[in-house]
């Protein structure tokens, strides 16, 4: 079955700073890999979503690239803030297994 | 649409009592899921409904959960009798589809169990 593995499980930045959180899938059957972002005390919520047939996605702030040759694909923001501190993950479905699968996830942290 | 609803928010209960959790999906969702989030393990789906049918219940840990979708708007989790390695925050999520749709997840039920 699908399997995901997520990088780095912590990651802190500065204020201001890029944020790049790297996931990595096994299924090359799978075509939909969304990114939850998971605040204290809250269930995750989905941020993005990319297909297989698109290599990237920008939404302000936030772009996900996908490489489905090497079965990766990574989220990407920008200009961080203090209010982007959360848990993040990341997904992949439309393998054999059908369901999401999600990685085990990052912490991010932002320092103001 | 008020989202996924889900009750209690918190439940603590005494090892061995019965707990039942409630979940409300989205109007219109065809797919319902359970997730369990621990700190060890992270998010672990448990079981997920199709069209009310259960699809998927390899992630139930033993014979002590169940879960049921006696109709389109509503799914309880139980766990009869309850052990102190229960305690989790559980979630529920509904989607339009299993596979290649995001999944909008409810708030969760922190249950605890002394």
């Amino acid at each position: 079955g699908e399997n995901v593995e997520q990088h780095p499980s912590t990651l802190s930045v500065q204020e201001g700073d890029s944020a790049v959180i790297k996931c990595t899938y096994s299924d090359s059957a799978s075509n939909y890999f969304p990114w939850y972002k998971q605040e204290l005390g809250k269930g995750p919520q989905l941020i993005i979503d990319i297909r297989s047939n698109v290599g990237e996605k920008k939404d302000q702030r936030i772009a996900v690239t996908l490489n489905k040759t090497a079965k990766h694909f990574s989220l990407h923001i920008t200009e961080t803030q203090p209010e982007d501190s959360a848990v993040y993950f990341c997904a992949a479905s439309g393998g054999s297994q059908g369901n999401l699968i999600f990685g085990k996830g990052t912490k991010l942290s932002v320092k103001p | 649409d008020a989202g996924v609803i889900q009750s209690p928010r918190h439940e603590v209960t005494e090892m061995g009592q019965e707990v039942t959790l409630r979940c409300k999906p989205i109007s219109g969702h065809n797919s319902l899921f359970w997730y369990r989030q621990t700190m060890m393990r992270g998010l672990e789906l448990l079981i997920y409904f199709n069209n009310n049918v259960p699809i998927d219940d390899s992630g139930m840990p033993e014979d002590r959960f169940s879960a049921k979708m006696p109709n389109a708007s509503f799914s309880t989790l139980k766990i009869q009798p309850s052990e102190p390695r229960d305690s989790a925050v559980y979630f529920c999520a509904s989607s339009f589809s299993a596979e290649n749709y995001g999944y909008t997840f409810g708030s969760g039920t922190r249950l605890t169990v002394v």
